[in-house]
């Protein structure tokens, strides 16, 4: 079965310091998104990405964090200069459209450590 | 203030003991309500959708209904494979204040413990 597959599994990073976490979605899917979950927190909406653009983003992310799709089948997020705050599990999902019917299926995250 | 409520926080039973999860939302324009599994370490694993009150889905021991308020995830005689955190998460209709029509707002879970 297609999955999302994302890496690193762990980041570890100093406080300052600028990180890319990457993923491949599932091939035929067309929305990709981004969430986090802090330890023992709910899990959390970053961004949303369609058609090359950003589709709809949370109050979470701010200016410090941006996304890509630098090919076919990478997505990217990329934190420019990372905080203790940061630290979390980072999932990534992707669906097949926004419709009914289209559920949005994950990875198994990348956990980053910020020292 | 929550959006979405997930109880109990934990669930402790025994093998064959059935039993239901509860999500209660308070959302308007609801588009459709989301169970994920989610086991240690690994990111949720989708299990249902359901888009109106009164559907019903199954899988294997689980069936999750929807009323106008909240859904319920029964599992039916669980087995030790069935532990983990089930989450709850909703989806709003375009245009409604809260959130927008892409990300999935989450409760924080149950989890579920099941000895054999």
């Amino acid at each position: 079965e297609p999955e999302v597959t994302q890496t690193p599994s762990h980041q570890v990073t100093q406080m300052g310091q600028e990180v890319i976490l990457r993923c491949v979605p599932i091939s035929n899917h067309l929305y990709f998104y981004w969430y986090r979950q802090i330890l023992g927190q709910k899990v959390e909406f970053l961004v949303s990405f369609y058609n090359n653009e950003i589709s709809e983003k949370s109050e979470i992310f701010d200016d410090q964090f941006s996304v890509e799709r630098p090919d076919g089948s990478n997505f990217t997020l990329k934190i420019r200069s990372t905080k203790l705050e940061d630290s979390a599990m980072y999932f990534c999902a992707s669906s097949g459209g926004r419709g009914d019917n289209q559920p949005q299926h994950f990875g198994d995250g990348t956990r980053l450590s910020i020292l | 203030e929550d959006q979405v409520t997930q109880s109990p926080e934990a669930l402790r039973l025994q093998e064959g003991e059935s039993s239901s999860l509860n999500c209660s939302y308070t959302v308007s324009g609801l588009r459709g309500l989301f169970w994920y599994r989610q086991d240690p370490g690994k990111g949720p694993e989708f299990l249902f959708t359901l888009y109106s009150a009164g559907e019903e889905k199954e899988k294997e021991r689980l069936k999750a209904t929807l009323t106008k308020k909240e859904s319920f995830l029964h599992i039916t005689a669980p087995k030790p494979e069935d532990s983990a955190t089930y989450l709850c998460a909703v989806q709003l209709r375009p245009g409604y204040s809260g959130g927008g029509a892409d990300g999935l707002t989450f409760g924080k879970g149950t989890h579920l413990i099941i000895q054999p």
